[in-house]
């Protein structure tokens, strides 16, 4: 099993710019969402899915965007992007939305806006 | 916004040491806590779920312990080995059951 697929490794943006980090997985999980880490903050939610057609907004949504039309796919998409959102990124997903369901991360994309 | 806390940041050990380090988290309407392993450069993997007031997880030489009615999680690395060198983070659910929230890690340093 490939498990979560995330594309591209890396990015790099000049601000204002828009592009779509992708995210696929295969193990068939209701629930995906996308993370973002910077140095000593954790991570933090950006949204998130709990099946084809239904997202909602995480801690920090604000400049991004999503789309659910697959139970295998959920893009990320920068609007136009701002320095501030230089970062790495990780998409997960887990088979539902229980609280005991452990999440499996994509290998993460690092972003930079320049 | 939750505030999940772990500390310490950083520790450094040596091999064979044994170590703990704390996941805090807000005590009313407990749903679950998690414990993930990120290695550099790779993803972060599960470790445990815990559900339960005064569960024990056990992984080979790694356990945690969990209090829900004070808040507070440990994990035990027992005879640490380089191979644990790693930043382990702890990631509370909260009470609507739609958010995972992070703390911000421990990063342990095993000195062979």
């Amino acid at each position: 099993n490939a498990g979560v697929t995330q594309t591209p490794k890396f990015q790099v943006l000049k601000t204002g710019q828009s592009m779509t980090l992708q995210c696929a997985q295969d193990m068939n999980h209701e629930y995906m969402s996308w993370y973002r880490q910077d140095p000593g903050m954790g991570l933090r939610l950006i949204h998130y899915s709990v099946g084809a057609g239904i997202t909602d907004q995480g801690e920090v949504p604000n400049g991004y965007n999503v789309s659910r039309s697959t139970t295998e796919d959920f893009p990320l998409r920068l609007l136009s992007a701002a320095p501030s959102q230089t970062s790495v990124y990780f998409c997960a997903s887990s088979y539902s939305q229980g609280v005991d369901e452990k999440l499996f991360f994509g290998s993460g994309t690092q972003l930079s806006v320049l | 916004i939750l505030n999940v806390e772990q500390s310490p940041q950083s520790l450094h050990v040596q091999e064979g040491d044994s170590t703990n380090f704390t996941c805090s988290f807000p005590s009313s309407n407990f749903y679950a806590l998690h414990w993930y392993r990120w290695e550099t450069a790779k993803s972060p993997e599960a470790l445990f779920v815990m559900t339960l007031n005064g569960d024990e997880k056990k992984k080979g030489r790694i356990s945690a312990t969990l209090n829900t009615k004070e808040g507070y999680s440990y994990l035990y690395i027992k005879g640490s080995q380089p191979e644990d060198s790693a930043t382990y983070l702890c990631a509370f659910w909260n009470n609507a059951g739609n958010m995972l929230t992070f703390g911000g890690g421990t990063r342990l340093m095993v000195k062979p």
